[in-house]
């Protein structure tokens, strides 16, 4: 079984700050990792995923993630938030290619002028 | 430019009332997959489709709910009779899984969004 824990449900930064999204899971097999954006009223969008290979992953909008199996880790970064990156942030683990997500509770990320 | 596209995307009905969630996958997609969004709860699985087969539906409450696949570009999720706890959104989403086990990102459609009075 897959779990998945964000740790703070909101996060403020300042615009042009680092941003940076906690996410720790647990699985029972090698996971599949992958952050997810939604907009108000809209469906999530895929900004990366980890699956196997390179453990620093790029993924849109400037953002990336590394993989940390020490630490059963999965941070989001971004080295300058921009008020558009307003939104929330998901972190999900699946247990293989094709397979079911299981979401954590979700970051909302404000971003202060 | 592909997407999931879902109807209604709004709905309001009455308790007892059956509701039907339709969502037409991108086309070629194999494998779709029904979610459930709540403040309470966040985001769930319901159920899960792969070549029109049911893989998993151990999220749906049987009693009530019931999801299907006519055919490959349409899945409907139901519930019957519907009841002030079903109120969320419900996301459909879709990806491609091939015989080789490549897979790509489940793309997420906008969701409809379910009130139940």
């Amino acid at each position: 079984a897959q779990s998945v824990t964000q740790l703070g449900s909101h996060v403020s930064v300042s615009e042009g700050a680092l941003v940076l999204l906690r996410c720790n899971y647990s699985s029972s097999v090698p996971p599949y990792l992958f952050w997810y954006v939604q907009y108000p009223n809209q469906g999530l969008q895929l900004l990366l995923k980890y699956t196997t290979g390179a453990t620093l992953v790029k993924g849109i909008n400037g953002f990336e993630a590394e993989f940390k199996k020490s630490e059963t880790s999965f941070h989001l970064t971004k080295p300058s938030a921009h008020m558009s990156d307003a939104a929330e942030y998901f972190c999900a683990v699946s247990a293989s290619a094709g397979n079911m997500l299981t979401f954590g509770g979700g970051t909302r990320l404000m971003v202060k002028p | 430019d592909a997407r999931v596209t879902q109807t209604p995307r709004d709905k309001v009905t009455e308790m007892g009332q059956e509701v039907t969630m339709r969502c037409q996958p991108i086309l070629g997609h194999n494998t779709v997959f029904w979610y459930r969004q709540t403040m309470k709860q966040g985001l769930e699985l319901l159920a899960y489709f792969r070549n029109r087969a049911p893989l998993d539906d151990s999220g749906m409450p049987k009693d009530r709910f019931s999801a299907e696949m006519p055919d490959a570009t349409l899945a409907t999720l139901k519930i019957q009779p519907s009841e002030p706890r079903d109120s969320a959104v419900y996301f459909c989403a879709s990806g491609y899984l091939s015989l080789a086990g490549a897979y790509n990102e489940q793309f997420f459609g906008p969701g409809t969004r379910l009130t139940v009075l």
